[in-house]
């Protein structure tokens, strides 16, 4: 079926140093697209989100890519900083099918070296 | 503002026994909400959509008549985990629909252990 999952499971970097988080999708019908930050024993929390008629869209530190050609998706943190490590999950939804929950990839962990 | 409130934030019951969580929209009204489901490492799995006044949707796989859903005002929708036993032991979580119908508010999430 469809589903939205994520190249890598782990991402380990520097404090300081970028950070790129993927994700890839599978239904072509999806138009929106949200990143979400999750800590242990907390809820998702929002960070940002695109619609499919824009391929970039920038926040506080952070980027998201939309690649529709591919089905691809990307969360660019700038200047990692230890309090970003964290699970990152991209999540989408198509919002003319009717259906209004959203489909969650698997996930990326973030860990922050100091 | 869009802030959702769980409770409890986590729980240990005994096997059979049930549960119930409650999901709060605590400063705007929400027609919709949802409970997900997230076990260790993994990712949020979909249970069911719930709304305000009439019946939840269940997803393919969720037994409706283990985990009751009601959603009985436009700020509380509730979760019971009947006859509950290990398997169930999980990380449940409720979002809540915004206003603009495509924003998902979080709640903090809710520990459940069965022993």
């Amino acid at each position: 079926g469809e589903s939205v999952g994520l190249h890598l499971p782990t991402l380990s970097v520097q404090e300081g140093d970028n950070s790129i988080i993927n994700c890839a999708y599978s239904n072509s019908a999806s138009d929106y697209f949200i990143w979400y930050k999750q800590e242990s024993g907390k809820g998702p929390q929002f960070i940002i989100d695109i619609r499919s008629n824009m391929d970039k869209r920038q926040g506080q530190r952070v980027t998201v890519l939309l690649n529709k050609t591919v089905k691809h998706l990307s969360l660019q943190i700038a200047a990692t900083q230890p309090g970003d490590s964290a699970v990152y999950f991209c999540a989408e939804n198509t919002q003319g099918s009717g259906r209004r929950a959203l489909t969650f990839g698997s996930g990326t962990r973030l860990q922050v070296q100091p | 503002g869009a802030v959702v409130s769980q409770h409890p934030s986590w729980v240990i019951c005994k096997s059979g026994t049930s549960v119930k969580i409650e999901c709060r929209s605590l400063d705007f009204q929400a027609t919709t909400m949802f409970w997900y489901r997230q076990f260790p490492k993994q990712s949020l799995m979909l249970m069911a959509t719930s709304n305000e006044g009439s019946k939840a949707t269940y997803e393919q796989g969720v037994e409706k008549d283990k985990f009751l859903i009601n959603h009985a005002s436009l700020t509380l929708s509730t979760l019971t985990v009947t006859s509950a036993h290990p398997e169930d032991s999980s990380f449940y979580i409720c979002s809540a629909e915004g206003a603009r119908g495509y924003e998902q508010y979080f709640g903090p999430g809710t520990r459940l252990t069965v022993t």
